[in-house]
């Protein structure tokens, strides 16, 4: 089994949709949760990382820790084409050994 | 800042080349790691280090050996280049007791023919 599962899209929405993107992980151990942005040919950039269970609120977007079903996800309101990219959850245990998911692939058609 | 820099962009080896990957942070980051990202794989940690001089493996070290001389650099040496070590690689950096909020390259794009 993989550390990390994550359904590799793509995902194709209007703008304007609600766009939920999800990652589930084994390993219990897992602390601190991340989502990155890769834009094509670009390096992966932060976007938001929390490290309990709960809700994280950052303008449109808003990720959501579920621990105890090993579960995660990122919302994105309004959504706009500039958002159009590929979305990498990530995890560690609080250490220096990050484990990333395969990423998902949005699309938004304006 | 310039944050963090990777050369070059593209490379194209033959197999049993050697060749040294660049990577240079002007963050004064202690934490830097070098990643491979191939389709469908996601990111896979090669190399690691917590601060000059000490380096660590990742998940998949073969084929590649690290040094970390300064803070500033870090370098990847493909040590005699294969097929499968066909990939895009990043640096990364970041500051603080863990890796929770890591600054990424621009990524070299290696392939080995």
């Amino acid at each position: 089994q993989k550390e990390v599962e994550q359904d590799p899209g793509p995902l194709s929405v209007p703008e304007g949709a609600i766009v939920s993107l999800n990652c589930t992980y084994s390993n219990s151990a897992f602390q601190y949760f991340m989502w990155y942005r890769q834009y094509s040919r670009k390096g992966p950039e932060l976007l938001m990382y929390t490290y309990s269970s709960g809700n994280k609120e950052d303008g449109r977007f808003t990720a959501q820790v579920d621990k105890s079903s090993k579960y995660i996800s990122l919302f994105i309101r309004d959504s706009q084409p500039s958002d159009s990219a590929t979305y990498l959850c990530a995890y560690h245990t609080g250490g220096f050994k990050t484990i990333f998911g395969a990423g998902t692939r949005l699309f938004v058609k304006a | 800042n310039a944050g963090v820099t990777q050369t070059p962009k593209f490379q194209v080896l033959k197999t049993g080349q050697s060749m040294t990957l660049q990577c240079a942070q002007d963050m004064n980051h202690e934490y830097m790691s070098w990643y491979r990202q191939d389709p469908g794989m996601g990111l896979r940690l090669i190399h690691y280090s917590v601060g000059a001089g000490i380096t660590d493996q990742g998940e998949v070290p073969n084929g590649y050996n690290v040094s970390r001389s300064t803070t500033e650099d870090f370098p990847l040496r493909l040590l005699s280049a294969a097929p499968s070590q066909t990939s895009v690689y990043f640096c990364a950096s970041s500051s603080g007791q863990s890796d929770t909020e890591a600054f990424f390259g621009q990524g070299t794009r290696l392939t080995v023919v």
